[in-house]
């Protein structure tokens, strides 16, 4: 089974201040790992992807994400945060192999981000 | 707008009811999910079609629910005999995968927020 896990409800930092969101996981084999935002009454919007590759990830609106094997972690970051980054955030991964054919994604429970001007 | 569309954004119903949901997947997206928010929860996987063919279904996708995609493009999701249970978001979602593409990007529509009286 593969699960993942945003260990902070709420994340609160100050405007210009960095920014770092925390996700760990657990699936077999190689992952393949997601960042959604998601904003109030809205769909997921997608910001950034790990498949393969470089472990740095660069995303939307100047997000990025940094993938550790040996952690089994893949924290969203940003340098610099704005009041418009206050939402909410979701990690979410799939496991590479097709051998068992799935394709569903499975996500965090979430991550409110508030920044403060 | 080109995204993932769904209607309707809302609806409420009573009780023992049947209602469906529509999603209009991004222009020749071959792969199309279904996923379920409750508040303060991350999306849960429900069923995931490629092409007109329904490929998994998750143990949360009881009798009550059914989801179609009869012609590959468009589908529909259907509750028969609504619960207090069935409150949510109702997410979906489409993607272009093919065997050489296998960690493609999931976009998401806007949802549609059922609630069950």
């Amino acid at each position: 089974a593969q699960s993942v896990a945003q260990p902070e409800d709420q994340v609160n930092v100050a405007e210009g201040n960095p920014l770092t969101v925390k996700c760990t996981y657990s699936v077999s084999g190689n992952p393949y790992l997601f960042w959604y935002v998601q904003y109030p009454n809205r769909g997921l919007q997608f910001l950034l992807k790990y498949i393969t590759g470089d472990n740095l990830v660069k995303g939307s609106y100047g997000f990025e994400a940094e993938f550790n094997k040996s952690q089994t972690s893949f924290h969203l970051k940003k340098p610099s945060a704005l009041v418009s980054d206050s939402a909410l955030y979701f990690c979410a991964v799939r496991a590479s192999s097709m051998d068992t054919g799935r394709r569903a994604l499975t996500f965090g429970s979430g991550t409110r981000l508030q920044v403060q001007p | 707008d080109t995204g993932v569309s769904q209607n309707p954004r809302h609806k409420i119903t009573k009780r023992g009811q049947n209602v469906t949901f529509r999603c209009d997947p991004i222009s020749e997206h071959n792969r199309l999910y279904w996923y379920r928010q409750t508040l303060g929860q991350g999306p849960e996987f429900l069923t995931y079609f490629q092409n007109e063919a329904q490929l998994e279904k998750s143990r949360l996708l009881s009798d009550r629910f059914s989801a179609e995609r009869p012609k590959g493009s468009f589908s529909t999701l259907e509750i028969q005999r609504t619960e207090q249970g069935d409150s949510a978001m109702y997410l979906c979602a489409s993607s272009l995968g093919s065997l050489a593409k296998s960690g493609e990007t999931q976009y998401f529509g806007p949802g549609t927020r059922l609630l069950v009286l």
